[in-house]
């Protein structure tokens, strides 16, 4: 199985709403990330998990929290989010294994996110 | 920091040959990745230089120059459905996090 699946694939939400997007993969892969991508624009990093534990925040904001409960799930909650929060976010997982820093990164088909 | 520059339209005609370049800065180098992109779908990963030289694995070729910081992505006996964006990409020192090049959209025409 080398799939990394998320849900919900399209969510569109309120500002005022809460919503939660998941992410789960069975490779085996301990580094779980969360990356936002506009339209045309390269992948942007938001967080990375590594054996469970938050790695990197890239300067996220605070309505974005993170949550690993253990090695195959990645949730990324949502909170009162902007409508220039609308993109597209995807998961990814890699083995943890820093030596190998080229890695293949698995990505998930992303939830398309609208807030209106 | 790091920086890649890769062109951001290229076009090419069906069964022909095209080359996608992507330049880099960084202060620790890891390799250089390329990713793979069509319309509404998730990156996929084609291949990843560590060392100089050209990695080959079917149509798709990568070489990488250190001394230059310079890498390439070739595409060869183009089909329509290559036609997608792909993303050159360095993996920052000392840990997961990747840095993304802004993205080559291929056109390939009949």
């Amino acid at each position: 199985d080398t799939e990394v699946t998320q849900t919900p694939k399209h969510l569109v939400m309120g500002m005022t709403n809460k919503k939660s997007l998941k992410c789960e993969q069975h490779m085996g892969h301990r580094a779980m990330y969360w990356y936002k991508q506009k339209a045309k624009k390269p992948p942007e990093l938001m967080f990375v998990y590594s054996y469970e534990k938050l790695s990197i925040n890239e300067s996220v904001p605070s309505r974005f929290s993170p949550e690993c409960p253990n090695s195959s799930l990645l949730n990324l909650h949502l909170h009162a989010l902007q409508p220039e929060d609308s993109a597209l976010y995807l998961c990814a997982s890699s083995q943890a294994n820093l030596a190998s820093a080229g890695t293949e990164a698995f990505f998930g088909q992303g939830t398309r996110l609208t807030v209106v | 920091g790091q920086s890649l520059e890769q062109p951001s339209e290229v076009t090419a005609v069906e069964g022909a040959i095209v080359q996608i370049n992507c330049t880099y800065q960084t202060s620790g180098f890891y390799g250089l990745s390329w990713y793979q992109q069509h319309d509404g779908g998730a990156p996929t990963f084609l291949s990843y230089n560590a060392l100089d030289g050209l990695e080959e694995t079917g149509r798709f070729s990568s070489f990488l120059s250190r001394s230059d910081s310079y890498g390439y992505l070739l595409l060869q006996e183009l089909q329509m459905k290559d036609s997608a964006s792909y993303f050159c990409a360095v993996r920052a020192p000392g840990g997961f996090k990747t840095i993304f090049g802004a993205g080559t959209r291929l056109f390939v025409k009949a």
